[in-house]
C-alpha cells in the first residue's frame, strides 16, 4: 500500500513569510507524529496527533509553529514568519494508533527540506 | 529524561567486512520499546526493527543481528559481510510505552559508508 506522502518535497521561502508542509498518513493509521531533522540539532520531535484527543505539542520550538489535522487524516505544520533557523527537513510519520500509539513502529514519508533565505 | 548515545558518529569499511554499531540509552521506564532505523541518501528514514524492554532475545535477519542488552542498557546493531549498498546513516530511538507519550528519542545518527 502507499506509504506517507508530503508535499512540497522541496521549499525555498524568503524571512518572514509563512510556509505550510503537508502529510498525508498511511491509510488506516490513526497516530501522525511531525519531527525535525536539522544539521545542529539532530532529529526532534515537533507534535503528535492521535485520533481526535488533543494533540501533544510539547515539541514545537516556538508559537510560530503550529499544526492541525483535518478529519483525521492528512496534517499541516504551519510555521509563521520564517527565520533562517528554520531551514531544516521536516519530516512526518503515522502509526497504526492502537492502544494511544504507545511504543508503535513510526513509519516515515520522505519529508520536506525548506530552506529560508 | 530519555537519551539515547550513539557515539560513532563516522564509520568506514571495506565491503565484506562486519560492522558494529553502537546504540547506549537512558530511560527511568521500565517498559520501553527500542528501534533502528536506516537513512539513505535519499533521505527517507526506513524502519528496521523494533524491540520492547522485555524481549532480550537477539535477533536476526540476513545479513542483519540485533544485540540488546538490558544489564549495559545498550541495543546494537551489526552487518555482517557489509555491502556498498549498506551505505547510509543509521539511527537508534527510544520511545516510552505509556499513553501520551509516544514521541521517538533519537540518537545523533551513524555515517557508515562501505567502500567497494
Amino acid at each position: 500500500g502507499a506509504g506517507v506522502s508530503q508535499s512540497p518535497s522541496n521549499k525555498v521561502t524568503e524571512k518572514g513569510k509563512d510556509v505550510e508542509l503537508r502529510c498525508d498518513p498511511i491509510s488506516g493509521h490513526t497516530a501522525l507524529y511531525w519531527y525535525r531533522q536539522s544539521l545542529g540539532q539532530g532529529l526532534e520531535f515537533l507534535i503528535y496527533f492521535q485520533g481526535n484527543s488533543a494533540p501533544d505539542k510539547s515539541g514545537l520550538p516556538s508559537d510560530r509553529f503550529s499544526a492541525e489535522r483535518t478529519g483525521g487524516s492528512v496534517s499541516t505544520l504551519t510555521i509563521q514568519r520564517t527565520q533562517q533557523e528554520d531551514s531544516a527537513v521536516y519530516l512526518c510519520a503515522s502509526s497504526l494508533g492502537l492502544a494511544g500509539g504507545a511504543g508503535e513502529t513510526q513509519y516515515f514519508g520522505p519529508g520536506t527540506r525548506l530552506l529560508v533565505l | 529524561a530519555q537519551k539515547v548515545t550513539q557515539a560513532q558518529t563516522e564509520i568506514s569499511v571495506v565491503e565484506k567486512e562486519d560492522v558494529t554499531l553502537d546504540c547506549v540509552y537512558e530511560t527511568r521506564d521500565t517498559t520501553y520499546y527500542l528501534f533502528w532505523y536506516k537513512q539513505p541518501p535519499s533521505g527517507e528514514l526506513v524502519f528496521l526493527i523494533r524491540r520492547n524492554s522485555f524481549d532480550e532475545q537477539n535477533e536476526i535477519s540476513g545479513r542483519y543481528s540485533w544485540n540488546f542488552q538490558k544489564s549495559t542498557s545498550s541495543f546494537n546493531f551489526t552487518i555482517t559481510a557489509s555491502q556498498v549498498v549498506d551505505s547510509a546513516v543509521y539511527f537508534c530511538a527510544l520511545s516510552e510505552a505509556k499513553r501520551g507519550a509516544q514521541k521517538l528519542v533519537f540518537g545523533q545518527g551513524t555515517r557508515l559508508t562501505i567502500n567497494p
